[in-house]
């Protein structure tokens, strides 16, 4: 079945350091692949996305690209700041004909930003 | 962009009552949304897909009689909680599907946070 795998956090980084989250997947078919922010008592929502190979998603400076020869698809930003300290999930969809593609999540990162 | 709003964003009930969460899609039409539970610290658990017009579609393990969903029109979709019990205490978050051309993308609600005593 489809799966993604994120590397376990909590990630703590100093404010304006380099972020890398990685996550892999595995999947049937071509997926589309996203990554949802979950900030303290809310919900998710849409970072980025990619929905074909070597498409780069990108947002508030957050990047991923979709890289099918190694099935990934980590998530990077230049400089953090304590604001994007959240949660991270990592998703991927496969199109379905006739049903609704159901979203498979990651387990999710915790990014700690201090100051 | 695409907006999902939750009613109540959250409740406290008594054991043995029942809660109906409200989500809605405030720009734009849905023919499916799905219903979440997130446990503290951990991802989101898939419950259920809400079709417009049709019967909702549980995951293994997600009892309908207990977890009643209604989706009466492209823009709302309905989760009742019934005969709640302590461990039905949790993060509900609901999603839209919105569909440009064949891309598909999930739109999450802020979630409710139910507390039953």
């Amino acid at each position: 079945g489809d799966s993604v795998t994120q590397m376990e956090g909590p990630v703590t980084l100093s404010e304006e350091a380099f972020l890398t989250i990685n996550c892999t997947y595995t999947a049937t078919g071509y997926p589309s692949l996203f990554w949802y922010v979950q900030y303290p008592g809310e919900g998710l929502q849409l970072l980025l996305k990619a929905t074909k190979a070597d498409d780069k998603g990108s947002n508030k400076g957050f990047e991923a690209t979709y890289r099918k020869e190694t099935t990934s698809f980590h998530l990077e930003k230049g400089s953090v700041q304590v604001s994007d300290s959240a949660v991270y999930f990592c998703a991927l969809s496969v199109l379905n004909t006739g049903t609704a593609s159901k979203l498979t999540f990651g387990t999710g990162t915790r990014l700690q930003v201090t100051l | 962009g695409a907006v999902v709003s939750q009613h109540p964003s959250r409740v406290i009930c008594k054991s043995g009552t029942s809660v109906k969460i409200e989500c809605r899609s405030l720009d734009f039409q849905a023919t499916t949304m799905f219903w979440y539970r997130q446990f503290p610290k951990q991802s989101l658990m898939l419950m259920a897909t809400s079709n417009e017009g049709s019967k909702a579609t549980y995951e293994q393990g997600v009892e309908k009689d207990k977890f009643l969903i209604n989706h009466a029109s492209l823009t709302l979709s309905t989760l009742t909680v019934t005969s709640a019990h302590p461990e039905d205490s949790s993060f509900y978050i609901c999603s839209a599907m919105r569909l440009a051309g064949v891309q598909e993308t999930q739109y999450f609600g802020p979630g409710t946070r139910l507390l039953v005593l």
